[in-house]
């Protein structure tokens, strides 16, 4: 049962226009959603997080949104970067009754073009 | 440390031999997990260990895969006889407390291992 899913292998977006990611989820007790962005040979690094009671989260370039009704958050990168190049994680946690346990989808890689 | 230490970063090993894993947290993490990329695939959770809890081993694929963690502190995920399938990138993670929701926690580079 994949509870939370990236429907999206992989994404190619022009510098300095906007990525979005997506991610869907089943389960409506997580409590918290997280992005994770890895590059090849390092483990994933935390990106950011919104808590199911919020719709909208941002930090600088980065911001996520969540549709609770829809089950459904997507991460926008803008403007996007070389840098950005990355697999992006989709991360979902039910911490209250299932401790710190995240819940990964399958990741999209992400190629932004010079 | 400064941060999660993982080791060895590569592993080539034998179809049937056992393999044994190590994870290094960072210091003061109460909580340490496992996970597994297999080629192609998200992140598979594997076991979490919390405090002086019973570790969650529910992501354990087999029961040839086990895990240990000695005094609060470094963890050896082993694999028995080892299959091909076992092939995968293993990351292990820390975090204070179990975790909190908005930051998640800190993974280690991974060891990479390969059954031939």
């Amino acid at each position: 049962d994949q509870q939370v899913k990236q429907n999206s292998p992989s994404l190619s977006v022009q510098e300095g226009r906007i990525s979005i990611l997506n991610c869907d989820y089943t389960n409506s007790m997580f409590d918290y959603f997280l992005w994770y962005k890895k590059y090849p040979a390092e483990g994933p690094t935390f990106l950011i997080s919104i808590s199911s009671i919020k719709d909208k989260n941002e930090d600088g370039r980065f911001t996520v949104f969540l549709n609770k009704s829809a089950k459904h958050l997507s991460l926008h990168i803008v403007p996007s970067q070389p840098g950005d190049s990355a697999v992006y994680f989709c991360a979902a946690i039910n911490f209250y009754n299932q401790g710190g346990k995240l819940i990964f989808g399958q990741g999209t890689e992400l190629s932004v073009k010079p | 440390g400064a941060g999660v230490s993982q080791s060895p970063s590569n592993k080539v090993t034998e179809k049937g031999k056992d393999v044994e894993l190590r994870c290094d947290p960072i210091s003061g993490h109460t909580a340490l997990y496992w996970y597994r990329q297999s080629l192609g695939q998200g992140l598979e959770f594997l076991i979490y260990f919390q405090g002086n809890s019973a570790p969650d081993k529910s992501g354990l694929p087999s029961d040839r895969f086990s895990a240990e963690r000695t005094g609060g502190s470094v963890s050896t995920l082993t694999i028995q006889r080892t299959q091909q399938e076992d092939s995968a990138v293993y990351l292990c993670a820390s975090s204070p407390m179990g975790g909190r929701g908005d930051y998640g926690y800190t993974f280690g580079s991974g060891t990479r291992l390969t059954v031939v």
